[in-house]
């Protein structure tokens, strides 16, 4: 496909468990975004990568969030111990270029609903 | 305060009528700007971009105020498919990478 691709599209998890989260992103595009996006808010940046390297990791919002990019194309969100406050819609996005520089924009994925009970 | 603030609405508007949104911003270090348009439970798309001189795209015209740290959205002749919540998106290149989102506007356009 020519667009971004994230799977599951829905997770439920019981509080406690580890869930991991799949991010495909555009052919040959360098940046990678991972957002949480709550109902009615607007989408929060979690942490970037620029090829394998990441580069912003200052939206993760606590230790147990964890994200990489081993080979510069597809990425893993994991999420360590779910707590009910983790749910939400975690999405995915990439860019052709560096992150911040130029107006190239961000393309995303439909996004993983994490629900934890 | 956020560092980028949109009013949520909603905005309710018949066909046809034009409708306008601010967004603005606090980091006066902001780069770049866009405007993105999510349906319910979809992924954000970008709408436009929005260059400091203003540009338009059809019925939809978007302008940079750099002095005050604003951005708008005008649309004009709205249609019923422009139903949506509209993001307001800042980059600050000092913080490679991270685009910072608003909590969106909601547009509701009723026949």
């Amino acid at each position: 496909g020519a667009g971004v691709s994230q799977s599951p599209r829905y997770k439920v998890a019981k509080r406690g468990q580890d869930v991991a989260l799949r991010c495909d992103p555009i052919s040959g595009h360098v940046s990678l975004f991972w957002y949480q996006q709550a109902l009615g808010q607007g989408p929060e940046f979690l942490t970037y990568f620029q090829n394998e390297a990441q580069l912003d990791k200052s939206g993760l919002p606590s230790d147990r969030f964890f994200a990489e990019r081993p080979e510069g194309s597809v990425s893993t969100l994991k999420i360590q111990r779910t707590q009910q406050e983790d749910s939400a819609v975690y999405l995915c996005a990439s860019s052709s270029t560096p992150g911040g520089t130029g107006y190239q924009p961000q393309h995303f994925g439909d996004g993983t609903r994490l629900s934890i009970l | 305060r956020k560092e980028v603030e949109q009013d949520p609405g909603p905005f309710n508007v018949p066909e046809g009528a034009t409708v306008a949104f601010n967004c603005t911003y606090s980091n006066s270090a902001s780069q770049s700007f866009f405007w993105y348009r999510q349906d319910c439970r979809k992924e954000p798309k970008l709408l436009m971009s929005v260059y400091s001189s203003g540009n338009e795209d059809g019925r939809f015209t978007a302008q940079l105020n750099r002095a005050s740290q604003y951005i708008s959205l005008l649309i004009r002749d709205s249609k019923l498919s422009d139903s949506a919540t509209y993001l307001c998106v800042v980059n600050a290149n000092t913080n490679a990478g991270k685009s910072t989102f608003g909590d969106g506007t909601t547009l509701t356009v009723k026949p």
